[in-house]
């Protein structure tokens, strides 16, 4: 069974301060890891996911299947930052990505001027 | 390139009524995924329609059904309301992926369902 944890239903910190969301997934296959951000008055958008490897609007997330665990994090949190955010999860079908995403609770992150 | 979009935005309905909700998809996606969101709570999947056939099932009842349409666009029915069915209806589309790659989903702004 696929299972994604946030465990911090809200989150706030100071605007210039480093920011963490907690995430953990428990699934047995090799699973693709993502975050959806959903910002005031606005659609659920793709944030970033562990196969790109990239940082966007300077968040970035590594996963550790150690621990499975996938947090996202910003150095130097901004006020545009505040937002409900989603970890999520989907996993693989036979040969091809398979669309089901599995989504954990949210954290809502206000950041303080 | 239009995203995508749902109708109604709002409905009120009350229990064993039935409902259709609607989405069309972002031009160039064949895939459609329904996810039901609660207050307060992550989204939730429903199912997903690739080429107007349903490949891949949440864990919900089968009062919930869905079609998809030549052009892609998609409807889910609820038959039999519960109280409980009330929620954010979000649909999503994305291309379907090549082998070993993923297209990201693309999401609606969701109808907002009231049971009564």
């Amino acid at each position: 069974a696929q299972r994604v944890t946030q465990p911090e239903k809200l989150l706030s910190v100071f605007k210039g301060a480093p920011v963490e969301l907690k995430c953990n997934y428990s699934y047995s296959g090799s699973p693709e890891l993502f975050w959806y951000v959903q910002y005031s008055r606005q659609r659920l958008q793709l944030l970033l996911r562990h196969i790109s490897r990239e940082s966007i609007k300077g968040f970035t997330a590594d996963l550790n299947k150690g621990e499975t665990s996938f947090h996202l994090k910003k150095p130097f949190a901004q006020e545009e930052d505040s937002a409900m955010y989603y970890c999520a999860l989907s996993g693989h079908a036979g040969g091809t990505s398979y669309g089901k995403l599995t989504f954990g609770q949210g954290t809502i992150l206000t950041v303080h001027p | 390139e239009t995203g995508v979009t749902q109708s109604p935005t709002h409905l009120i309905k009350t229990r064993g009524q039935q409902v259709t909700l609607r989405c069309s998809s972002q031009s160039g996606h064949n895939t459609v995924s329904w996810y039901q969101q609660a207050l307060g709570q992550g989204p939730q999947f429903i199912f997903q329609y690739y080429r107007e056939e349903e490949n891949g099932r949440g864990n919900f009842p089968p009062r919930f059904s869905g079609l998809q349409f030549p052009n892609y666009s998609s409807e889910l029915n609820v038959n039999a309301l519960e109280l409980d069915d009330s929620a954010l209806y979000l649909c999503a589309s994305r291309s379907e992926a090549r082998l070993g790659s993923y297209n990201e989903q693309f999401f609606g702004p969701g109808t907002r369902l009231t049971v009564l």
